[in-house]
């Protein structure tokens, strides 16, 4: 249990299917981040949220669109997603400047 | 831009001792952040350096050096559930995030 719960684990969908990742955190944090990990990459980021305001939106493409509804909770919509959009999708939340807490992420397949 | 430069993979033996070097060049510098990831994982926070030095962690030390724009972690008396991703992150100044390296895969053989 590391504290930030993510759903679904794993994911396949699609190229015109719509379906959303979820987010929870349970530690109290006030930050809370969206990560792309793709093979042999960095971890890249997508999108931050501070206090509920999206403070960082990393150039991604419109196909992702977050959502933050409180402090605990944070999503990511997919809809017309690409195959190369198959990736692991990582949360994680943060407070001040102290470590990132990650969840076990969400394995998507674009097919 | 931001630069962070780690080795691919490295192999080493049980009970050996293994140093994971990481390189940087970031606009300005906040901290810098070791992770572990087993597969299929969430990454975990390891150590965290922000001034020159050592810092150590019973098995686990990291070392920093601002001036030279480097970072080592060191794992002593390896096991084999050391085998893993280590990831090498640095916080730029006035940044909201991290920026990784791409992660060193370690494994420890018998």
């Amino acid at each position: 249990e590391t504290g930030v719960t993510q759903t679904p684990r794993h994911l396949v969908m699609g190229m015109t299917n719509k379906k959303s990742l979820k987010c929870e955190q349970h530690l109290g944090h006030n930050a809370m981040y969206w990560y792309k990990q793709s093979a042999k990459k960095p971890l890249e980021l997508m999108f931050v949220y501070s206090l509920e305001e999206r403070v960082e939106n990393n150039s991604v493409p419109s196909r992702f669109s977050p959502e933050c509804p409180n402090s605990s909770h944070l999503f990511l919509h997919l809809h017309t997603l690409q195959p190369e959009d198959s990736a692991l999708y990582l949360c994680a939340s943060s407070q001040a400047n102290s470590p990132l807490h990650f969840g076990n992420g969400t394995r998507l397949t674009v097919t | 831009g931001q630069n962070i430069d780690q080795p691919t993979e490295m192999t080493a033996t049980e009970g050996a001792i293994v140093q994971i070097n990481c390189t940087y060049q970031t606009s300005g510098f906040n901290g810098l952040f070791w992770y572990q990831q087993h597969a299929g994982e969430a990454p975990t926070f390891l150590s965290y350096n922000v001034l020159d030095g050592l810092e150590e962690k019973g098995r686990f030390s990291s070392f920093l050096s601002r001036s030279k724009g480097y970072s080592y972690l060191l794992l002593k008396e390896l096991q084999m559930k050391d085998s893993a991703s280590y990831l090498c992150a640095v916080k730029a100044t006035g940044a909201n995030n991290l920026f990784f390296g791409t992660g060193t895969r370690l494994t420890v053989i018998p």
